[in-house]
């Protein structure tokens, strides 16, 4: 079975510093991996995906991700926060091949940003 | 516009109830997904589709029904909710496991 942990519920960061938001999955084989930002009051929104290729992805926003297969991690990124930034996090997967495709989702952080 | 909708979206009920919660995807996804949203859980899943007339049951299905008879609809049915169901729920659908998945706006409901 696939699980994915999100370390620290709670990220705290001046504007314009740097953003970490760490993600581990624990899974046989790489699966697809997916993080997700939730504003407040709203849906789930892509920010970005790996699925296979280049291991460093960009997505919106400015934010970017590296899957690190020996270190099962995919690590989300972005030199510069931005006040706007401020939202909640989800990292996400799902195994490749056929079968059931569920998307399991980590329990979130949320991102505070300081002026 | 390419979009999930839900309704309603916000929902105060009793306990046993019956409630049903609507979702549609105007994209012709062939997944489909219910999940709920609880603090410091993230988004578990309730039900999940693959088809038409093809359903399975994810982490949380105890309390829940779901139906796929249209392509496009995929609603949520509490035949008697309790309160360990007030929770926040997203439909969501997909093409493939490769694809971004797309949310409704979500459901906020609270069973008293």
């Amino acid at each position: 079975a696939q699980s994915v942990t999100q370390l620290g519920s709670h990220v705290s960061v001046s504007e314009g510093a740097l953003v970490l938001l760490r993600c581990n999955y624990s899974s046989s084989v790489p699966p697809y991996l997916f993080w997700y930002v939730q504003y407040p009051n709203q849906g789930l929104q892509l920010l970005l995906k790996y699925t296979t290729g280049a291991t460093l992805v960009k997505g919106i926003n400015g934010f970017e991700a590296e899957f690190k297969k020996s270190e099962t991690s995919f690590h989300l990124t972005k030199p510069s926060a931005h006040m706007s930034d401020a939202a909640e996090y989800f990292c996400a997967v799902t195994p490749r091949g056929t079968g059931r495709r569920a998307l399991t989702f980590g329990s979130g952080t949320r991102l505070q940003v300081q002026p | 516009e390419a979009q999930v909708t839900q309704n309603p979206r916000y929902l105060i009920t009793v306990t046993g109830k019956k409630l049903t919660v609507t979702c549609s995807q105007n994209m012709n996804h062939e997944y489909m997904s219910w999940y709920r949203q609880d603090p410091g859980l993230g988004l578990r899943q309730i039900y999940y589709s693959m088809n038409v007339e093809v359903t399975d049951k994810g982490d949380v299905p105890e309390g829940y029904k779901v139906s796929r008879k249209e392509k496009r609809n995929f609603p949520l049915i509490l035949e008697s909710p309790s309160p360990n169901q007030t929770s926040l729920y997203f439909c969501a659908s997909r093409q493939g496991s490769a694809n971004e998945q797309y949310f409704g706006p979500g459901t906020r409901l609270t069973v008293t």
